[in-house]
């Protein structure tokens, strides 16, 4: 599975959009985007997860370039409770490979 | 919610116990996952079965003993636990094993501290 590039944290205001940068320049053709989170302590939450196209659903949009070299993951409107470390995986088997993710602390 | 349970939350044991941790899925998902989380590292994934089947065991240490009996309930039996065993454990279900569209659902985890 592709390796991926996430940087470490953001802060972002309560309210406003939240747009988490994901690079995964040797991602090949049938791999899939993947987006969990992680609360302290809790288990890892599915997001959602792309190929090619823009996906969207209840928690966020996932944008993927036409190159599928990088991808975002937007959060609409960020709340306290989105306060947690984001994951962007990259994968085609069922093996999950969490790296170290994004740490997002959403201010009010 | 995920629809995936585990029991116990939170477990202290000495080196000498022996217990089980016990995951439950609502999903109707055929495919269940046992990983680790240890302070400041990334999950590692321990175990796999389909169907009821095992097809991954990575590189575990045999004091670590899986069990399915069925494709909803999964278990972890735990002896003679070293103190650097001491780790989350979580359990993932998803609807089938291969394929890239295979999301996997956790649940919340047992917090496990060997003493």
């Amino acid at each position: 599975d592709a390796k991926t590039t996430q940087p470490p944290s953001m802060d972002c205001a309560e309210g406003r959009a939240a747009n988490l940068p994901c690079n995964h320049s040797t991602i090949s053709g049938n791999e899939y985007v993947y987006w969990y989170r992680q609360i302290h302590s809790q288990g890892p939450q599915y997001i959602i997860h792309g190929l090619k196209n823009n996906e969207t659903n209840e928690m966020a949009s996932l944008i993927i370039t036409e190159d599928r070299k990088s991808s975002t993951l937007i959060l609409p409107h960020a709340t306290l409770r989105d306060t947690a470390v984001y994951y962007c995986i990259v994968r085609v088997s069922y093996k999950l490979s969490f790296g170290a993710g994004t740490t997002v602390t959403v201010r009010a | 919610e995920t629809g995936v349970t585990q029991t116990p939350r939170h477990l202290v044991m000495g080196m000498t116990n022996k217990k089980s941790l016990k995951c439950e899925q609502h999903l109707g998902h055929n495919a269940m996952y046992w990983y680790k989380q240890s302070a400041k590292k990334p999950l590692e994934l321990m175990f796999v079965y389909n169907f009821k089947e095992q097809t991954e065991n990575n590189s575990v240490p045999s004091r670590f003993s899986p069990e399915c009996p069925n494709s909803s309930h999964l278990f972890l039996h735990l002896h003679t636990l070293q103190p650097e065993d001491s780790a989350l454990y979580l359990c993932a279900s998803s609807q089938a094993l291969a394929g890239g569209g295979n999301e996997q659902f956790f649940g919340p985890g047992t917090r496990l501290t060997v003493l």
